[in-house]
C-alpha cells in the first residue's frame, strides 16, 4: 500500500519568512514523489517533482529516503505563495497517484 | 495545450437518482484517475484506470463505479447518490509512457445530493 500524510492542515507565515510543508510517504519500493499546488479559483497543477531536483518559484524539496519525508521549503514567502498544497506520490509502475491531506499555506503581508 | 475537461462545473442531484460524471483529455494518456476533494481529508481516489477498460480500486470505491469504454473518456458514475456523496470530484490524467507521470486534472465537478 501507498500512504501521504502531510500532518499540517493550515500554516500561517509572515512575508519574507522561511516555511516547509512536511511530507512523509509510505511505501516499500522506490516511489516518485511529487508537490501539487492550486490556487484560488484555478486546477489543481504540478509544481515540483523529486526525479527533476529543480527549484520552482523558489521552492525546493529533496527526498530523504531514510525518513521517508519530501519536505517542502522556500527561504521567503511570498504573498502569492498562499494556496493548497498537496504531497502526491506514484509508486506503482502503472502510475497510481496518492495524494495527501493537503495544506493551506497563507502568508500574510 | 494540454486538455482535461470535465463535463460539469456544478451538478444537484437529488437521493438515490443515478448520476454520471464524465471526464475528457486529448492527450492521449493511458491513465485517468477520479478523486473527490474534501476539506481536511485531501484527495482521495476513487478509481483509476491505467488502459482502455482496465480499472483498479482506490482508497474509497464503495458507492461508486467507473467506465473507461475509450482511450480518451473516463466516466465516474454513482449508482445511487446519497447526501455524503456531495463533494467535488476531481478528474485527471496522467502518462508514464510519455513523459515523467505528472498529473493534469480538470477543472472540477462540485456535486450537491439533496
Amino acid at each position: 500500500a501507498q500512504r501521504v500524510t502531510q500532518p499540517e492542515k493550515l500554516l500561517s507565515v509572515f512575508k519574507g519568512a522561511p516555511v516547509e510543508l512536511k511530507c512523509n510517504y509510505s511505501y516499500s519500493g522506490s516511489p516518485e514523489l511529487f508537490w501539487y499546488v492550486q490556487y484560488s479559483r484555478q486546477r489543481l497543477q504540478l509544481l515540483l517533482r523529486h526525479i527533476s531536483r529543480e527549484s520552482i518559484k523558489g521552492f525546493t524539496a529533496d527526498l530523504n529516503k531514510g525518513e521517508t519525508s519530501f519536505h517542502l521549503k522556500k527561504p521567503f514567502a511570498q504573498e502569492e505563495d498562499s494556496a493548497m498544497y498537496y504531497c502526491a506520490l506514484s509508486g506503482t509502475s502503472y502510475g497510481k497517484l496518492t495524494f495527501g491531506q493537503g495544506t493551506i499555506l497563507t502568508v500574510h503581508p | 495545450d494540454v486538455k482535461v475537461t470535465q463535463s460539469s462545473r456544478y451538478l444537484v442531484k437529488r437521493t438515490g437518482e443515478k448520476v454520471f460524471l464524465e471526464c475528457v483529455q486529448d492527450m492521449d494518456h493511458e491513465n485517468m484517475f477520479w478523486y473527490r476533494q474534501d476539506p481536511g481529508l485531501g484527495l482521495r481516489l476513487i478509481y483509476f484506470s491505467y488502459d482502455v477498460k482496465m480499472k483498479e480500486k482506490g482508497d474509497i470505491p464503495e458507492g461508486y463505479s467507473v467506465s473507461r469504454e475509450k482511450k480518451e473518456r473516463f466516466s465516474l458514475i454513482l449508482e445511487s447518490a446519497s447526501t455524503n456523496q456531495t463533494s467535488m470530484y476531481l478528474c485527471a490524467s496522467s502518462s508514464i509512457r510519455l513523459g515523467t507521470g505528472e498529473a493534469f486534472f480538470g477543472q472540477g465537478t462540485r456535486l450537491t445530493v439533496v
